[in-house]
């Protein structure tokens, strides 16, 4: 099955610095990688995904790569602010409704005022 | 507005009972839901996947007498637990996806706190 690993587990930034966290995936039938936010207590939030047919998305602040070759993906939070600290998880899938996600292990990241 | 609904959002109960958590797929019908287990400071951990009109296909590890899925409509799926332990307290959360096609993104609900005395 599918194994994705993530990195770093703790993240401390400046506020305005950016913020990069990295995944790899095993499977290279994995063609969806969306990336949640989980805040302590609540439900993970999707913030944004990517499918395999492109290399980069960007919204806003928030940017994924992924590499498809190297089976690796990563997160980009530019401008970084305190609101942005939570747990940052990875996942992987095939693109399917029946697929579950294969997450990676988490980030947590903490913005410095 | 909530895709997902997940009912009780916290429980605690006595070691030796058993508890049942409801998820319900308030906008779309879903033929297949996801169950994951959270424990403190750890990933989500797919325990089961819940077929619609079928039996639950269990991760390894995961006991199926122990955590019991039924999927008997398109929006409601149930996990008991049965003779919950102190190991078993963790957070339980729910997962739908939209029906098969290009959207993989899965809608998740709000996630129910077991604790176990």
């Amino acid at each position: 099955g599918e194994n994705v690993e993530q990195h770093p587990s703790t993240l401390s930034v400046q506020e305005g610095d950016s913020a990069v966290i990295k995944c790899t995936y095993s499977d290279s039938a994995s063609n969806y990688f969306p990336w949640y936010k989980q805040e302590l207590g609540k439900r993970p939030q999707l913030i944004i995904d990517i499918r395999s047919n492109v290399g980069e998305k960007k919204d806003q602040r928030i940017a994924v790569t992924l590499n498809k070759t190297a089976k690796h993906f990563s997160l980009h939070i530019t401008e970084t602010q305190p609101e942005d600290s939570a747990v940052y998880f990875c996942a992987a899938s095939m693109d399917t409704g029946r697929r579950a996600l294969t997450f990676g292990s988490g980030t947590r990241l903490q913005v410095q005022p | 507005g909530a895709v997902v609904s997940q009912h009780p959002s916290w429980v605690i109960c006595k070691s030796g009972t058993s508890v049942k958590i409801e998820c319900r797929s308030l906008d779309f019908q879903a033929t297949t839901m996801f169950w994951y287990r959270q424990f403190p400071k750890q990933s989500l951990m797919l325990m089961a996947t819940s077929n619609e009109g079928s039996k639950a296909t269990y991760e390894q590890g995961v006991e199926k007498d122990k955590f019991l899925i039924n999927h008997a409509s398109l929006t409601l799926s149930t996990l008991t637990v049965t003779s919950a332990h102190p190991e078993d307290s963790s957070f339980y959360i729910c997962s739908v996806s939209r029906a098969s096609g290009l959207s993989g993104e899965l809608f998740f609900g709000e996630g129910s706190r077991l604790t176990v005395l």
